[in-house]
């Protein structure tokens, strides 16, 4: 398996609370993104990373930042939970998502509960 | 942009019957496709992927997908499906545009009857 870890695993928080979940690798590899996963709609892109400071948005990223400062961890923040960020959240790396045969390896995902 | 269909929510197979899972992509640059599998409340997994030296391409557990270029679809096949394969399957998309994004389609959950 991929060296990821995401933490926490599990979290219940309350609306309007600052939420913070880190994704580490040990991989060393450049991309790394957030993922959020929600029944009908697959996996959604909030935002990305594509080298230390680098980041972009995905297509659900309003209410969420990130931020990269080294390789190894891409920490996703929710500055105001909210009930409808309520979800599942997955971390993933890639080695170079440009270059075909590159798959993402995928954490095993942090459930979180805005309540 | 890059896309994905997944044509069907959910499927049901009688268990050691044919598994067919259907996907269609757009993409305007040359794509990288994927299968990736979820069983419940477990992490994604990769089954398979698109490399382009071939369009038939054979993964784990007997899965397998055809890259058709003309009908841009990559759909999910198996012999005879098992038990164990019951899950969700996601299709996602890659391409070499600059994006660095992997897409994914809505999911197809996959019940097997014994």
């Amino acid at each position: 398996d991929a060296g990821i870890t995401q933490s926490p695993r599990h979290k219940v928080t309350e609306t309007g609370t600052p939420v913070t979940l880190r994704c580490h690798q040990t991989e060393n590899h450049r991309y790394m993104y957030w993922y959020r996963q929600d029944p009908g709609h697959g996996l959604r892109l909030i935002h990305y990373s594509y080298g230390v400071k680098d980041t972009d948005k995905g297509e659900v990223s309003d209410g969420y930042s990130v931020s990269r400062s080294k390789t190894e961890d891409f920490l996703l923040t929710l500055e105001s939970a909210t009930s409808s960020q309520t979800s599942v959240y997955f971390c993933a790396i890639s080695f170079n998502p440009g270059h075909q045969k590159t798959e993402a390896f995928f954490g095993q995902g942090t459930r979180l509960t805005v309540v | 942009a890059q896309s994905v269909t997944q044509l069907d929510s959910h499927v049901s197979v009688s268990e050691g019957t044919p598994v067919l899972l259907r996907c269609n992509y757009s993409s305007s640059y040359s794509p990288s496709l994927f299968w990736y599998v979820q069983h419940p409340n477990k992490g994604l997994q990769l089954l398979l992927k698109y490399t382009s030296a071939a369009t038939l391409v054979k993964g784990i557990n007997g899965f397998e997908a055809e890259f058709k270029k003309s009908e841009t679809s990559f759909h999910l096949t198996k012999p005879s499906a098992h038990m164990s394969d019951a899950a969700e399957y996601f299709c996602v998309v890659s391409d070499d545009s600059g994006t660095y994004k992997y897409i994914f389609g809505t999911g197809t959950r996959l019940k097997v009857l014994a």
